[in-house]
């Protein structure tokens, strides 16, 4: 099965650039999305098909995936940006594969 | 404005089955594929289910196939999710989400519902 691998957590200052990395066989050989989870919130999309983002999603988040690695970027971070992010692809034998997330701590 | 309402969780015993429902509104169901998943207590995403726009195409996760049963009705604007032989690790906030794009490596989900709790437990 297909799986792709998140770093259960990244720290960031206020003002600085966040990079979230999620790891795949032939990642950017695929698509993937990202959604932001606040605690106690349900999942919003803020990335997908690696680079678009959504209407209402602030500018300072943005994607790429090349290689094995799907990367989300959060330039000038925020403390609401604060969250759990999780990036998805699509796989022909398991359908919808969620890394296992990554807890943004903005301090 | 879009939004999509589930209900229908609670505490159920082992064993037991619960039907829930996600409601819709702000659009038409009828033109988009759907989604239920799960996230278990302090635990990560899972997707457990899919239907597509007429229905005739229906995917689940290997962890609930033959005991989940997902459908939709597109006059009443809603999907629902049947779970029958429920076990405790089927504890978790179950979400309805809206897929977009053509089921495949375009997919993506744009709406999430604000989640139900589903609590298996005797």
């Amino acid at each position: 099965s297909y799986e792709l691998t998140q770093p259960p957590s990244v720290s960031v200052s206020p003002g600085q650039t966040a990079s979230i990395t999620c790891s795949g066989d032939k990642l950017g050989d695929r698509y993937a999305s990202w959604y932001q989870q606040k605690a106690g919130q349900s999942p919003v999309l803020v990335i997908y098909q690696d680079t678009k983002r959504p209407s209402g999603i602030p500018e300072r988040f943005s994607g790429s995936n090349s290689g094995n690695t799907a990367t989300l970027t959060i330039s000038g971070t925020q403390a609401m940006d604060e969250a759990d992010y999780y990036c998805q692809a699509w796989d022909s034998s398991t359908y919808v594969v969620f890394g296992g997330g990554t807890k943004l701590t903005v301090l | 404005e879009v939004q999509l309402v589930e209900s229908g969780g609670g505490l159920v015993q082992p064993g037991g089955s619960l039907r829930l429902s996600c409601a819709a509104s702000g659009f038409t169901i009828s033109g988009y594929s759907m989604n239920w998943f799960r996230q278990a207590p302090g635990k990560g995403l899972e997707w457990i289910s899919y239907i597509g726009i007429s229905s005739s195409t229906i995917y689940y996760a290997d962890s609930v196939k033959g005991r989940f049963t997902i459908s939709r009705d597109n006059a009443r604007n809603s999907l629902y999710l049947q779970m029958n032989s429920l076990r405790d690790e089927d504890t978790a906030v179950y979400y309805c989400a809206r897929g977009r794009d053509d089921y495949g490596h375009r997919y993506y989900f744009d709406y999430w519902g604000q989640g139900t709790l589903v609590t298996v437990s005797s």
